[in-house]
């Protein structure tokens, strides 16, 4: 079983659309969570990081973790082409390696 | 600021060679993390670097190994490739290691035929 886990997709929406990625840990000593957005032919680059339990919120985009069930979030409002990406968890424990889901491809459609 | 550097960028290599990719961090950043994607296993961890000495390896066999120089650049070396090292390879830094966040290059794409 792999330490992150994280439903593949594709998943395609309509342009405008309430998008909702989810990962599910199982790691107990994962401190802080990262999402990451890899465009085709790019690296990732680093869209959101948090912490702790709760909601963290920048322009269209929410990071939600809930360390009781384990279950880490990202909410994109109003979805645009621009978001076709592939967007990658990641966890990680003070002072180890970073641990990333296999990443979940969306298309936003025009 | 200039970000990662990664060369090259495209690499096509026969079984049985061996192959050298580089990475430049971002300048200050003294820690890198290298990591092999593919579609099946997503990002799985290879090794990083601080201060020229490897920190932290993942689980890969011995053909892949690598190095930092005092001047914060890495070399990933793997050799007598296989047909599954076809991949991304991925090169991170950080100002310090196991931090957060990692800052990505744009990867190497090696394909081994």
């Amino acid at each position: 079983q792999k330490e992150v886990e994280q439903d593949p997709g594709p998943l395609s929406v309509p342009e405008g659309a309430i998008v909702s990625l989810n990962c599910t840990y199982s790691n107990s000593a994962f401190q802080y969570f990262m999402w990451y957005r890899q465009y085709s032919r790019k690296g990732p680059e680093l869209l959101m990081y948090t912490y702790s339990s709760g909601n963290k919120e920048d322009g269209r985009f929410t990071a939600q973790v809930d360390k009781s069930s384990k279950y880490i979030s990202l909410f994109i409002r109003d979805s645009q082409p621009s978001d076709s990406a592939t967007y990658l968890c990641a966890s990680v424990a003070d002072g180890d390696k970073l641990t990333f889901g296999t990443g979940t491809r969306l298309a936003v459609r025009p | 600021k200039a970000g990662v550097t990664q060369t090259p960028r495209y690499l096509i290599k026969t079984r049985g060679q061996q192959v050298t990719l580089s990475c430049s961090p971002i300048s200050g950043h003294r820690s890198v993390s290298w990591y092999q994607q593919t579609p099946g296993q997503g990002l799985q961890f290879l090794f990083e670097y601080f201060s020229e000495t490897q920190r932290n390896k993942g689980n890969f066999p011995g053909r892949f190994s690598g190095r930092q120089f005092s001047n914060s650049r890495s070399e990933m070396n793997v050799s007598t490739l296989e047909l599954g090292d076809s991949a991304l390879y991925l090169c991170a830094s950080s100002l310090l290691p196991s931090d957060s966040p990692l800052h990505f290059g744009n990867g190497t794409r090696l394909t081994v035929t």
